[in-house]
């Protein structure tokens, strides 16, 4: 009962390279989340995936590209990684569909920095 | 950008104290409201999920209430113990992706 996954747990980097952050869910849910997660920013939105084949900014997706792969897998990008990039990262998804009475559910989190 | 507003930003209580925050959300095209508890290096988790006006769920030693109305929420928690401590997120949807607040941050001392 995987629920949602991440990887890496951890990552450093040099600024201006690049990774890709993944993320799948074996709940057959149709929407997917990117959040990050700062010292008294609480969680924003970077992007979302309502369903397979669509792909929306969130509040702050400056920096960061994503992919729908599939319905089970929502990748981000950072192309060209910053200091200001670094933060904790988490995947979330949701099965959309049925008004909003729907819970999210999370993976644990990748933790990156930036150097 | 919607915003939702917790409070207290943090709080701090003895074991076996009650204790409740809030949550405030905009009042308009409101589809729901969740409550999320976060302990330190782990993920959130959902606790309540509430829809309707007047709502009140409990789960254990923990309720909340919810007026949409006037836009906000509560979130009791009775004798509060250790266990308890961990950051309490409420999130907030128009049939948009969830808007969460920052957070109350509860310590319990043993």
């Amino acid at each position: 009962n995987a629920g949602v996954t991440q990887t890496p747990k951890f990552q450093v980097l040099k600024t201006g390279q690049s990774m890709t952050l993944q993320c799948a869910q074996d709940m057959n849910h149709n929407s997917m989340y990117w959040y990050r997660q700062d010292p008294g920013m609480g969680l924003r939105l970077i992007y979302y995936s309502a369903s397979e084949g669509t792909t929306d900014k969130g509040e702050v997706p400056n920096g960061y590209n994503v992919s729908r792969l599939n319905k089970r897998e929502f990748s981000l990008r950072l192309e060209s990684a910053a200091p200001s990039q670094t933060s904790v990262y988490f995947c979330a998804s949701r099965k959309q569909g049925e008004l909003a009475g729907n819970i999210q559910y999370f993976g644990a989190g990748t933790r990156l920095s930036v150097l | 950008i919607l915003n939702v507003e917790q409070s207290p930003q943090s709080l701090h209580v003895q074991e076996g104290d009650s204790t409740n925050f809030t949550c405030s959300f905009p009042s308009s095209n409101f589809y729901a409201l969740h409550w999320y508890r976060w302990e330190t290096a782990k993920s959130p988790e959902a606790l309540f999920v509430m829809t309707l006006n007047g709502d009140e769920k409990k789960k254990g030693r923990i309720s909340a209430t919810l007026n949409t109305k006037e836009g906000y929420s509560y979130l009791y928690i009775k004798g509060s113990q250790p266990e308890d401590s961990a950051t309490y997120l409420c999130a907030f949807t128009g049939n948009t992706p969830l808007v969460f607040g920052k957070g109350t941050r509860l310590s319990v001392i043993a």
